[in-house]
């Protein structure tokens, strides 16, 4: 099946740095590719829908110079949490579509997540 | 946004017996999706029904679409404790997720 994949898996701050969260479309291309955040015991909380080639679209109330995002390639998404402060601390998951089976109404793969802390 | 609301919050039965989930949605769709997550992990996708399909299944999950009443719902047959994860239900094209439904299966 389709692999999705992040790196990091696991990183740890300090507050006012910035951290970049890569997630990759291993065995297919992904012409948009999704950001979510879930604090804990919460549900995903979709930030961003990241299209190759343009820019992101930002949900409401998610400050896009904060959170910027780059689709350079059909395999790559970035993520980068700028000047990160511990409210920032989360559980960053991306997801994409395969852009060959369907388009905009199949299921999104997702990625195994990024665990942010910032001290 | 086409957000999926599960219900109930939290579900706790006991190894072998048959777990049952809903969501509701609030327009047209062209599909809806389920979704599993592990704790701490991401999101695997179960399975997909499509607005014109009734009911559907994949192994020992069984879903059902009204889409007159704008509800579907997940069977999980003869549990495992391995199926103790948070349920989730999307209709795309922008997948929203509710809170979920966190199944617990005890051994």
């Amino acid at each position: 099946g389709a692999v999705v994949s992040q790196h990091p898996s696991r990183v740890i701050c300090k507050s006012g740095t910035s951290v970049k969260i890569e997630c990759r479309s291993l065995d297919f291309q992904a012409t948009t590719m999704f950001w979510y955040r879930q604090f804990p015991k919460q549900s995903l909380m979709l930030m961003a829908t990241s299209n190759e080639g343009s820019k992101a679209t930002y949900e409401q109330g998610v400050e896009k110079d904060k959170f910027l995002i780059n689709h350079a390639s059909l395999t790559l998404s970035t993520l980068t949490v700028t000047s990160a402060h511990p409210e920032d601390s989360s559980f960053y998951i991306c997801s994409a579509r395969d852009r060959t089976s369907g388009g905009a109404y199949n299921e999104q793969f997702f990625g195994p997540g990024t665990r942010l802390t910032v001290l | 946004s086409q957000q999926g609301e599960e219900d109930p919050q939290a579900l706790s039965i006991q190894e072998g017996e048959n777990a049952t989930m809903n969501c509701s949605y609030k327009t047209s769709i062209n599909n809806l999706q389920w979704y599993r997550q592990n704790s701490g992990r991401g999101l695997v996708h179960l399975i997909l029904i499509r607005s014109n399909e009734r009911e559907k299944h994949s192994g020992r999950l069984r879903v059902t679409l009204d889409t007159s009443k704008k509800s579907s719902s997940l069977l999980i047959t003869a549990s495992r404790a391995a199926d103790t994860a948070s349920y989730f239900c999307a209709t795309p094209p922008r997948l929203t997720f509710g809170e979920g439904t966190q199944l617990t299966v005890n051994p």
